[in-house]
């Protein structure tokens, strides 16, 4: 079936180095979200891409959609401890008859060394 | 503005036995998400409502079941609890349903405890 799958499944960083995690699915998404959770916390939304070849920029964070509209990624350019945490991708798959369903990847947990 | 709201938040049941989480989601919106997170795992999608309807229902066993009311809230019931039920319970609420578009916003979550 489709999935939504991310790598890598964690990432040690040293404050101030740059950290990407990339999102793949097995088939065109219509949009991808990225999530936030931190430790202990809940997932909390950071944006949504739905062009082809989309690229939007939150202060150190940089988010991409592939031409494919088949993969993604998020970059974090020069980590601070506040970065800490997981990341996830989610993109809608369909789930019987037209209704689709937030799939999340399986995230990505920074950890950042002070 | 409330977020979304759930309870309990912590709860601890032995096997077999059944539970019933609640949501209320943002005021004014009109769809309701639950989610199962495993420690180290994305949220698994469990069921959406919206206006009342399920939209949508994931890989769960029949002992899961929820319903969604007149002023939008939720209920997830889990019938015959087994160990590996233990888990993060999130409800996610939303302005549309069934689109798997548009922001999802989480609320703390319910964390139960199997033994």
């Amino acid at each position: 079936g489709q999935q939504v799958m991310q790598i890598p499944q964690y990432q040690h960083v040293q404050e101030g180095e740059d950290f990407t995690t990339y999102c793949n699915s097995s088939t065109t998404l219509s949009n991808i979200q990225w999530y936030k959770q931190r430790p202990g916390g809940h997932p909390v939304f950071l944006i949504q891409l739905v062009k082809s070849g989309e690229v939007k920029k939150q202060k150190r964070l940089t988010f991409q959609f592939g031409e494919a509209k088949k993969n993604s990624s998020l970059h974090i350019t020069a980590t601070q401890t506040t970065d800490v945490g997981t990341y996830f991708c989610a993109g809608p798959v369909l789930n019987g008859g037209s209704n689709y369903k937030l799939t999340f990847g399986k995230g990505t947990l920074l950890t950042v060394n002070p | 503005d409330a977020g979304v709201t759930q309870s309990p938040t912590h709860l601890i049941k032995t096997r077999g036995q059944h539970v019933t989480l609640r949501c209320s989601p943002i005021s004014g919106h009109k769809s309701v998400s639950w989610y199962q997170q495993v420690l180290g795992q994305g949220p698994q999608f469990i069921f959406q409502y919206y206006e009342k309807e399920e939209r949508g229902r994931g890989n769960f066993p029949d002992r899961f079941s929820a319903r969604q009311f007149p002023n939008y809230s939720s209920e997830l019931h889990v019938n015959a609890l087994l160990l590996g039920d233990s888990a993060l319970y999130l409800c996610a609420s939303s302005l549309v349903g069934g689109r798997g578009t548009g922001e999802l916003f989480f609320g703390e979550g319910s964390r139960l405890t199997v033994l």
